[in-house]
């Protein structure tokens, strides 16, 4: 079964701090990651897409690592601010045909200011 | 449309009521999944479309869960006699094309309340 996990499950810092939230997955036949916020009662929103053939993508403050011989994924988070403030989502595709989407159980992040 | 799109927003059913979740996936888009998220957990794979063909269904938790994407566009959920357990977001996502290059787009969500 494919699984994927994440840690910490939450996270409470203060504002301005930098931010490693960690992603990993037990089977290495991945088509992409892809890293999600998810607010209070809201969808879920894509934050950044890494290609199975690539080590990482940025987008302002935010990096994502992918390395999949260990299996892992880093999503760093520079300056953080109170707006950060949501539940992060690391998700895997691969592991049949059309890619199926496997979800780890998120990282809770609060940034206070 | 410019993303994808639900309804109802939310939805509150009696126990034993028969729901239908509707999703407008991108247009052109390909590739469409639901899933369900119980309420302090990540989300679980329900079924997948590619077109109008049911890919896989495996998630599908039971008899009672049915879902159809008749011409490759919108996809209906239909949960018939709806139980507490069923109480969820159910999320629907699309994307260009199955595989590697393409990310997905979700939707807000329906959130299902059995009562």
């Amino acid at each position: 079964k494919q699984e994927v996990t994440q840690i910490p499950a939450a996270l409470s810092v203060p504002e301005g701090e930098n931010l490693v939230l960690n992603c990993s997955f037990t089977d290495s036949a991945i088509y992409n990651l892809q890293w999600f916020r998810q607010d209070p009662g809201k969808g879920l929103t894509s934050l950044l897409l890494i290609q199975s053939s690539q080590r990482e993508q940025t987008s302002g403050r935010l990096n994502a690592s992918l390395d999949k011989s260990s299996g892992r994924s880093t999503l760093y988070i520079a300056a953080s601010q109170p707006g950060d403030s949501a539940t992060y989502l690391c998700v895997k595709a691969g592991g049949t045909s059309y890619g199926k989407l496997t979800f780890g159980q998120g990282t809770i992040l609060t940034v206070h200011p | 449309g410019a993303g994808v799109s639900q309804s109802p927003r939310y939805k509150v059913a009696k126990r034993g009521q028969d729901v239908a979740l509707r999703c407008d996936p991108i247009s052109g888009h390909v590739s469409l999944f639901w899933y369900q998220q119980a309420l302090g957990q990540g989300p679980e794979f329900l079924t997948y479309f590619q077109n109008e063909a049911q890919l896989d269904k495996s998630g599908l938790p039971s008899d009672r869960f049915f879902a159809e994407r008749p011409e490759g566009s919108v996809s209906t959920l239909k949960i018939q006699r709806t139980q507490q357990e069923d109480s969820a977001v159910y999320l629907c996502a699309s994307s260009l094309k199955a595989g590697k290059n393409y990310g997905y787009t979700f939707g807000s969500g329906t959130r299902l309340t059995v009562v």
